[in-house]
């Protein structure tokens, strides 16, 4: 089975000060890692996402997402927070090799608040 | 433009009046997936389908049912909603890799009185 835990409900940051979110998952093997970002009222949209290589991953809008596979974790981070990146934050994790339709499981997301 | 459209986007309805929420996609993905989302719950799969004619039940599919006729539509049906079934719902897909990423639709938020 594989589990993804988010364990802040919400993020504080003042802008321009670096962020951070933080995930982590469980995987019988090894895992695909997404982070997807929801402005109100929208559907999720994807940030980036680790398949192998380079354990820093670079997104969209300047995030990016550092892998560390002996914490099992997946942190979003910006080094300079903007009012706008103010939304929800859900990561996701998928085992590879796992292809059944009910592949992905999402943590409970992370509101990140951004403010003036 | 790439796209996943769903309708609709906010419902009220009253508990047993059955409803149908449509899902159709132009990207030619072969999978398509209903998700809920509350509260801190994040994300709970619904109802999956891999192609025409092939679903499977997600992680909560009681009081739900699905369809795939066509490779771009997978409508949602609630065939006697419950109050506990107020949320927000959302349909995705993506292609066939593995590593591939899930397109959204805008969601639809139900509300069961």
């Amino acid at each position: 089975a594989q589990s993804v835990a988010q364990p802040e409900d919400q993020v504080n940051v003042a802008e321009g000060n670096p962020l951070t979110v933080k995930c982590t998952y469980s995987v019988s093997g090894n895992p695909y890692l997404f982070w997807y970002v929801q402005y109100p009222n929208r559907g999720l949209q994807f940030l980036l996402k680790y398949i192998t290589g380079d354990n820093l991953v670079k997104g969209s809008y300047g995030f990016e997402a550092e892998f560390n596979k002996s914490q099992t974790s997946f942190h979003l981070k910006k080094p300079s927070a903007l009012v706008s990146d103010s939304a929800l934050y859900f990561c996701a994790v998928r085992e590879i090799g796992n292809n059944a339709g009910n592949m992905l499981t999402f943590g409970g997301g992370t509101r990140l608040m951004v403010k003036p | 433009e790439a796209q996943v459209t769903q309708n609709p986007r906010y419902l009220i309805t009253v508990t047993g009046k059955k409803l149908t929420v449509t899902c159709s996609q132009n990207m030619n993905h072969e999978y398509m997936s209903w998700y809920r989302q509350d509260p801190g719950l994040g994300l709970r799969q619904i109802y999956y389908s891999m192609n025409v004619e092939v679903t499977d039940k997600g992680d909560v599919p009681e009081g739900y049912k699905v369809s795939r006729k066509e490779k771009r539509n997978f409508p949602l049906i609630l065939e006697s909603p419950s109050p506990n079934q107020t949320s927000l719902y959302f349909c995705a897909t993506h292609r066939t890799s593995g590593a591939g990423e899930l397109f959204f639709g805008e969601g639809s938020r139900l509300t069961v009185l």
